[in-house]
């Protein structure tokens, strides 16, 4: 079955650390998202990419960064610049970035708590 | 600017009940989408429903059912004889030209369905 697939599920990082989410998809989608979800706070956009080797920020792209080397890939990583990393991560596919009718298909997500 | 308000922020019902999840939007693009998708405690975001902006039909789909109106700008999201199972956290969204075609999410409503 097709899908995005997001690791790990669960993950528990110091203060100062650095750490990676990992999204896989086999959509063959070009276009990949990453989200932020806090409560009662709907979901935000952090990077998204349109095409493999290109990518542009979001609404909250401080403290993060990511890489597109694989059209099935969008690692997220979460720098220790990020002042509020508590949070929901969601990872999310769409059939292009470039039209408005594409339908969001999101993993999992993964949550991230800072001890 | 666009963006997308959800004033219910949680909704508890019976089971059997009917129950209207409201969503007001603002864009002044002329071509634009509406979504609802649906995320329930696995934490995976579904996709329910897309309407463009030329096209005001309701639509019925099982007990799901939608109410857009452009003269108030709402998209409200109707769930008749709830069940358990509809428990989760619904997102309205829009996307636009005037917004890069990126989804711009309400906060959520979270319904909680009562057997």
């Amino acid at each position: 079955d097709g899908g995005i697939t997001q690791s790990p599920k669960y993950l528990f990082r110091k203060e100062g650390q650095n750490v990676t989410l990992s999204c896989e998809q086999n959509l063959n989608h070009d276009a990949m998202y990453w989200y932020r979800q806090d409560p009662g706070q709907g979901l935000r956009l952090i990077y998204y990419s349109q095409i493999v080797n290109d990518f542009q920020k979001g609404d909250i792209a401080e403290g993060y960064s990511v890489s597109r080397e694989k059209k099935e890939s969008f690692p997220l990583t979460v720098t220790s610049a990020q002042k509020n990393p508590t949070a929901f991560y969601l990872c999310a596919s769409s059939i292009d970035g470039s039209s408005g009718a594409n339908v969001l298909t999101f993993g999992a997500g993964s949550r991230l708590t800072v001890l | 600017a666009q963006k997308v308000t959800q004033a219910q922020t949680e909704i508890s019902v019976v089971e059997k009940e009917d129950v209207t999840l409201d969503c007001v939007y603002e864009t002044r693009d002329t071509t634009y989408y509406l979504f609802w998708y649906k995320q329930p405690p696995s934490g995976e975001l579904v996709f329910l429903i897309r309407r463009n902006s030329f096209d005001e039909q309701n639509e019925i789909s099982g007990r799901y059912s939608w109410n857009f109106q452009k003269s108030t700008s709402s998209f409200n999201f109707t769930i008749t004889a709830s069940q358990v199972v509809d428990s989760a956290v619904y997102f309205c969204a829009l996307t636009n030209r005037g917004g890069g075609f990126k989804t711009i999410f309400g906060a959520g409503t979270r319904l909680f369905v009562k057997a």
